[in-house]
């Protein structure tokens, strides 16, 4: 079965430093890879996708993804934090014809 | 285009009872998925339902069940409520049931079992 990790439940970083999110995925074929974001009180929402276009996907507010399949890894990068990514963001992998598999998500803190 | 619209925002209920949630999709979207949030295990995923026919179905009990209508409205109900059914239970909407398309979140119902 298709899994996702996301390696640490809760990152912290200051207001400006770099964001590094990471996620590693179980597949035996090359999968769609999602990155979604959740603010308090509210549902998901995506922020990008991978699906075998290119292995660097940029998304919404200046986030962007490597796809590394000697690594199966997918991790999330944004140069410079604001308060305003303070969020849970969860990482998915959509095997063919089944439902998103989530990760149990990574939850930033951004310190001004 | 509305948003995929939840309903009710918020419930409590009492273990035994039975709960059914509501869940309009996107207009012009045919698959409506729903998932169960805890803080413990994530996001998990219940069933999918395309064209009123269940597509997808999650490793969960009986219990919980789920239906669309020929609107592509979707209800999920819930009897007998356990304590451990507290949870968000979120819908999502997308066109079709490509693996790339993504999916569009509703706010969720938050559901407490006392």
């Amino acid at each position: 079965a298709q899994s996702v990790t996301q390696l640490g439940s809760h990152v912290s970083v200051s207001e400006g430093a770099l964001v590094l999110l990471r996620c590693n995925y179980s597949s035996s074929v090359p999968p769609y890879l999602f990155w979604y974001v959740q603010y308090p009180n509210q549902g998901l929402q995506l922020l990008l996708k991978y699906t075998s276009a290119a292995t660097l996907v940029k998304g919404i507010n200046g986030f962007e993804a490597e796809f590394k399949k000697s690594e199966t890894s997918f991790h999330l990068t944004k140069p410079s934090a604001h308060m305003s990514d303070a969020a849970e963001y969860f990482c998915a992998v959509s095997p063919i014809n089944t439902p998103l598999v989530f990760g149990k998500g990574t939850r930033l803190s951004v310190i001004a | 285009k509305a948003g995929v619209t939840q309903t009710p925002r918020y419930l409590i209920k009492t273990r035994g009872q039975q709960v059914t949630l509501s869940c309009s999709p996107i207009s012009g979207h045919r698959s409506v998925s729903w998932y169960q949030q805890t803080p413990g295990q994530g996001l998990q995923f219940l069933f999918e339902y395309f064209s009123e026919t269940q597509r997808n179905k999650g490793n969960f009990p009986g219990r919980f069940s789920g239906r669309q209508f020929s609107n592509s409205r979707s209800e999920m109900n819930v009897s007998t409520l356990e304590l451990g059914d507290s949870a968000l239970y979120l819908c999502a909407s997308r066109e079709g049931t490509g693996g790339n398309e993504k999916l569009f979140f509703g706010s969720g119902t938050q559901l407490s079992v006392l």
